[in-house]
């Protein structure tokens, strides 16, 4: 059975650094894209971007270009989003997602999702 | 920026069919890329409903169906469910090197 478990729940200052998790099971870890998807409070789903585990080759949103870093570590099965400096328009939940390919890259399995909020 | 349009909501009565479109561009859904489906239910992470236009995954009741053609595509509902009350959201490809999500619909089983 495919699982992503990501990490818990965050509470940061704007300013802080933060670095979430999500951790892949049940299927190659290194051979499928995965990514990851923001909500932001009663919003819609908004695509970030994907990571291929085992080369590492990474492919952004416009959206989130230079915003964010994402990264994998194929030793762990586990996938990360990460901030330098988080504002408070970056709260949200953010979730992770194994990607399949048909005739494009699809989310097929997703992750519990990570409520990150920013505030002072 | 591409957008991928859907209804704000949708409803119908238990049983009837209630259909969901998704209106996106040539640099989209026109220029050959699928649309894929995805269901969230209140409070929970989203699930694959339908991919590749019209394909089921296992586990996913056959009263939900997908279509496209030109520059938008479709979901139906046949037999509404008080369980199918949920935000839709349609999902494809753009040519600006990005995955797109649908604007969302709101489904209310009324």
């Amino acid at each position: 059975e495919v699982q992503l478990v990501q990490s818990g729940a965050e509470v940061k200052k704007p300013g802080e650094s933060l670095k979430i998790s999500c951790k892949g099971s049940g299927y190659s870890f290194t051979t499928y894209w995965i990514g990851w998807v923001r909500q932001m409070p009663g919003k819609g789903l908004e695509w970030m971007g994907i990571i291929y585990p085992d080369d590492t080759d990474t492919r952004y949103s416009p959206a989130f270009q230079g915003q964010v870093t994402i990264s994998a570590d194929k030793s762990r099965s586990t996938a990360y989003l990460q901030w330098n400096s988080l504002k408070a328009s970056d709260t949200a939940i953010y979730y992770c997602a194994r990607h399949s390919f048909w005739s494009s890259y699809y989310p097929d399995y997703w992750g519990q999702g990570t409520l990150v909020t920013v505030s002072s | 920026q591409s957008v991928l349009t859907q209804p704000p909501s949708v409803s119908g009565a238990p049983g009837q069919r209630v259909t969901i479109s998704c209106t996106g561009s040539s640099s989209n859904i026109g220029a050959g890329y699928d649309i894929h489906w995805y269901q969230q239910l209140p409070g929970t992470a989203p699930k694959l409903l339908i991919y590749g236009n019209n394909n089921r995954p296992s586990g996913v009741p056959d009263r939900f169906s997908g279509s496209k053609s030109g520059t938008s595509a479709s979901l139906a509902i046949t037999g509404l469910q008080p369980e199918d009350e949920a935000d839709y959201y349609c999902q494809s490809y753009d040519i600006s090197l990005s995955v797109l999500f649908g604007t969302g619909t709101k489904v209310t089983v009324l």
